[in-house]
């Protein structure tokens, strides 16, 4: 079993719609969570953090985290071509400065 | 503010050969972060520094080594190098704490012939 594992896609969804990106986790301590978007040749860009269970909203963006589950989640909201990416989930075991381990990413396509 | 930088952009090596990789943190971050990703992949831990000390290790080999310098620079050597260590390498810096949100740099993309 994958430490972090996501769908690898491509998930296609239309302009305006919203895009659900999930992702598994198998360590159970694990602490901090993030979302990162990664556009073909570049490196990640940050778009999300969450630390506790629930949802956490930022314009577009919602993390939702449940631990008891061990599922991380991003809902984009008003999709948008511009927001066609691989998109990264990354856990870190704990807080702290220690290694964070990244999924394999999910391709999103936004058709116009 | 300046972000991560990373030098060079790409790198041609041959296969045997040594390369050093460089990046210079986010203003007012303290750890260095290095991740290897190969093509439709994550990217691979690879190694931490904090304190100018290697902090944490992934699974690569001992030819993969680093640095970390007083004003929290830090280097990645490769030694012996495969066709395999073919990737982009990625730095991440950040500053340690209760919420260790790590910051890329652009990465240097390496290729090994």
């Amino acid at each position: 079993q994958k430490e972090v594992e996501q769908n690898s896609g491509p998930l296609s969804v239309p302009e305006g719609a919203i895009a659900s990106l999930n992702c598994t986790y198998s360590d159970r301590v694990s602490q901090s969570f993030f979302w990162y978007r990664q556009y073909s040749g570049k490196s990640p860009e940050l778009i999300m953090s969450i630390y506790s269970n629930g949802d956490k909203e930022d314009g577009r963006f919602t993390a939702q985290l449940n631990k008891a589950s061990q599922y991380v989640s991003l809902l984009i909201r008003d999709s948008q071509p511009s927001d066609s990416a691989t998109y990264l989930c990354a856990v870190s075991p704990r807080t702290g400065g220690f290694k964070t381990i990244f999924g394999a990413g999910t391709r999103l396509f936004v058709k116009a | 503010d300046a972000g991560v930088t990373q030098s060079p952009t790409h790198l041609i090596k041959t296969r045997g050969q040594q390369v050093t990789l460089r990046c210079s943190p986010k203003s007012g971050h303290d750890t260095v972060s290095w991740y290897q990703q190969a093509l439709g992949q994550g990217p691979q831990f690879i190694f931490q520094y904090y304190e100018e000390e290697e902090r944490q290790r992934g699974n690569f080999p001992d030819r993969f080594s680093g640095h970390q310098f007083p004003n929290y620079s830090s280097e990645l050597n490769v030694n012996a190098l495969l066709l395999g260590d073919s990737a982009l390498y990625l730095c991440a810096s950040s500053l340690r704490g209760p919420t260790d949100t790590q910051y890329f740099g652009p990465g240097t993309r390496l290729t090994v012939l």
